[in-house]
């Protein structure tokens, strides 16, 4: 089955303690994202990944950090979390070029933080 | 840059009745417009797309959108609401610059509300 998974689902941590939050997809998809969501905010844009290796700041980025060494996972790492970071974050694929214009994106299923 | 505004931030409705939920968009070239529903606790999924073609664009569960490009909008409506269509809904637009696809940027979000 097609799928990007997250994990964990829920995760509770204290202000200070890295962590990181997977994100993998079987699709072969070069465009990888993380959104963060908020009431009200709704979907803001992190980080994004062309490919591997080639990764750039989305509207929010502050705060956190992402890799793409291979190109079906991309993490997202949070090296100091802070209580302004508590969220529900999702990890999106999709294709690129020509092929990506007619493609929305993939979704996880979203992992609730909450960091006190 | 691109970007969507969801005008409202709840639209209640009757069960039964027609429903519409409001979408406009700013991009560069030809739009490729999408709309996303999300139940509590779970994730986004793809409701409907337009990439080009018939201006009246059907999805699942009944959904349907209107594309109109004078006026920049991408409508979500549905002839018979249900209850069970009550969720929070996100428009995006994605917008592609010849070099490849760009990302999605979302609206804020929608809530309807449909009341038996």
């Amino acid at each position: 089955e097609a799928q990007v998974t997250q994990n964990p689902r829920y995760l509770i941590t204290v202000t200070g303690k890295k962590l990181t939050v997977t994100c993998s997809q079987n699709m072969n998809h070069e465009y990888m994202s993380w959104y963060r969501q908020d009431p009200g905010l709704g979907l803001r844009q992190i980080y994004y990944s062309m490919n591997v290796e080639v990764t750039d700041k989305g509207d929010v980025p502050e705060g956190y950090k992402v890799s793409r060494k291979e190109k079906r996972n991309f993490p997202l790492i949070l090296e100091s979390p802070s209580p302004n970071q508590t969220s529900l974050y999702f990890c999106a694929s999709s294709p690129t070029g020509i092929q990506g214009r007619n493609y929305g994106y993939t979704f996880g299923s979203g992992t609730r933080l909450t960091v006190v | 840059a691109q970007s969507v505004a969801q005008p409202e931030d709840q639209v209640n409705v009757a069960e039964g009745n027609p429903l519409t939920v409001k979408c406009t968009y700013s991009v560069s070239g030809n739009p490729y417009l999408f709309w996303y529903v999300q139940y509590p606790n779970r994730g986004l999924q793809f409701l409907l797309k337009y990439i080009t073609g018939d201006n009246l664009v059907k999805g699942s569960y009944g959904f349907e959108a209107e594309f109109n490009k004078s006026q920049t909008s991408f409508h979500l409506k549905k002839p018979s609401a249900l209850v069970s269509d009550s969720a929070l809904y996100f428009c995006a637009v994605r917008g592609y610059s010849g070099g490849g696809a760009d990302g999605l940027t979302f609206g804020k979000g929608t809530h309807l509300i449909i009341q038996p």
